[in-house]
Parts: C-alpha cells; structure tokens; sequence
C-alpha cells in the first residue's frame, strides 16, 4: 500500500530560524512529489513539484528536495507569514494517473 | 489564471436534509475535477472523481448515493451531500485538472465548511 509520511506533526520557530520538514513516501513508483501551503480554512496552494531523484526547486524562502525515499521542504530564514499547514502529496504509476494521495501536513508556526 | 471557486464556502444545516456544494473552474476548461473532504488536523482524503459528461467514480469507503456528484460541464461540478448528518460535517475541497495539461497541474478551491447540526 502506497504510504506518504510527514514529520514532525508541528514545528514552532523563532523568525529567521532555518528548518526542515520531511516527507517520506513508500511508493510502488513515483509519478510526481507535490509540496502545497495551506492556510486555515483554505484550499492547498501550489508550491512545488518534484520527478526524479536529486531533483531541487526554489521558491523565496522555501527550497524542495528529493531523494528515492524522501524529500524535504527547507525553510531559510522564515517569517510569521510563512506560519501555514504544509502537505506533501504523491502521484503514482499503479493509480489512477490523475489521483493524489496526501500526507498528514506539518503545521509550521513562525514567531516574531 | 487558473482560479478555482467554490459555492458556498460555508454552510450550517440540520440534520436530514441536502446540500449541495458548487466547484467551479473560473477561466479554464476542466476536464476532470476531485472531490476531497477533510477533517480538522487531517489531510486531504480523496472521495471521489468527477469526470465532464461521465459517472464519477468513487473512492472505497464512500457512499456514491450519499455523495452525489454531477459534472454537467467543463466549468462545474457539484456536490450534494443527501440526508446528512452530524459525522458529514468536515471541510470539502475540490481541485481541477485543466484540459490539455498533464495531470501534474490541478488547482484547489478554497473549500467549503459544512457543519450539519
């Protein structure tokens, strides 16, 4: 069964502290890693996504990463804006092409 | 580009009667849209998907006569949850896939809150 892990559940940063969340997958085979923000009471917002192993994507202050088991969401220098849920979502080949499956989520807090 | 809506985006009812929940792709033509429903502090669980002029098709574990789904067009999906109940309440998101794109492409609503008292 395909499995999609996040941790930690919660993070609580000072404002500039640089951390990582993780997201380890057990696939049958990977189509795609997404990485999306989420604000309370709003749908996931679109940050990155990811194909093959070794594979790195920025975005301000955020940069995705992958390996054949994991991939991590590095946060350099955040701020209380970037406080958000942040979900990992995977595509598989034995599903259905346009099916998701999603991560439990990182609740990222930043304080000033 | 690529905006996604959704009608309404919050909704108290009482108990035994239906709602029904609008998706709407806003300057895109969709092709296929899913329905997700989440529970606080959860994920995104798929329940179904919902393809223009077809059935949709149902994830296991959800009830196709509870969770009618119909896509009537490129643009509109709905979502109307029949008899409901307390355990209905959640927060339900739908995302769409943009004709012609690969299906790496979907973009979310803003979801909808239903709490059925």
């Amino acid at each position: 069964e395909d499995q999609v892990t996040q941790s930690p559940e919660a993070l609580r940063l000072q404002e500039g502290e640089s951390s990582s969340l993780n997201c380890s997958y057990t696939v049958s085979g990977l189509r795609g890693l997404f990485w999306y923000r989420q604000d309370p009471g709003k749908g996931p917002e679109f940050l990155f996504t990811l194909y093959s192993a070794g594979e790195e994507k920025e975005k301000e202050r955020l940069k995705a990463t992958l390996t054949k088991k994991e991939s991590f969401l590095h946060i350099t220098a955040p701020k209380p804006e970037d406080s958000a849920t942040y979900l990992c979502a995977v595509r598989v080949l034995s599903g259905s092409a346009r099916q998701l499956t999603f991560g439990s989520g990182t609740q990222l807090t930043v304080l000033p | 580009g690529a905006v996604v809506s959704q009608h309404p985006s919050r909704v108290i009812c009482k108990s035994g009667t239906s709602v029904k929940i609008e998706c709407r792709s806003l300057d895109f033509q969709a092709t296929t849209m899913f329905w997700y429903r989440q529970f606080p502090k959860q994920s995104l669980m798929l329940m179904a998907t919902s393809n223009e002029g077809s059935k949709a098709t149902y994830e296991q574990g959800v009830e196709k006569d509870k969770f009618l789904i119909n896509h009537a067009s490129l643009t509109l999906s709905t979502l109307t949850v029949t008899s409901a109940h307390p355990e209905d309440s959640s927060f339900y998101i739908c995302s769409a896939h943009e004709r012609g794109r690969t299906y790496n492409e979907q973009f979310f609503g803003p979801g909808t809150r239903l709490t059925v008292l």
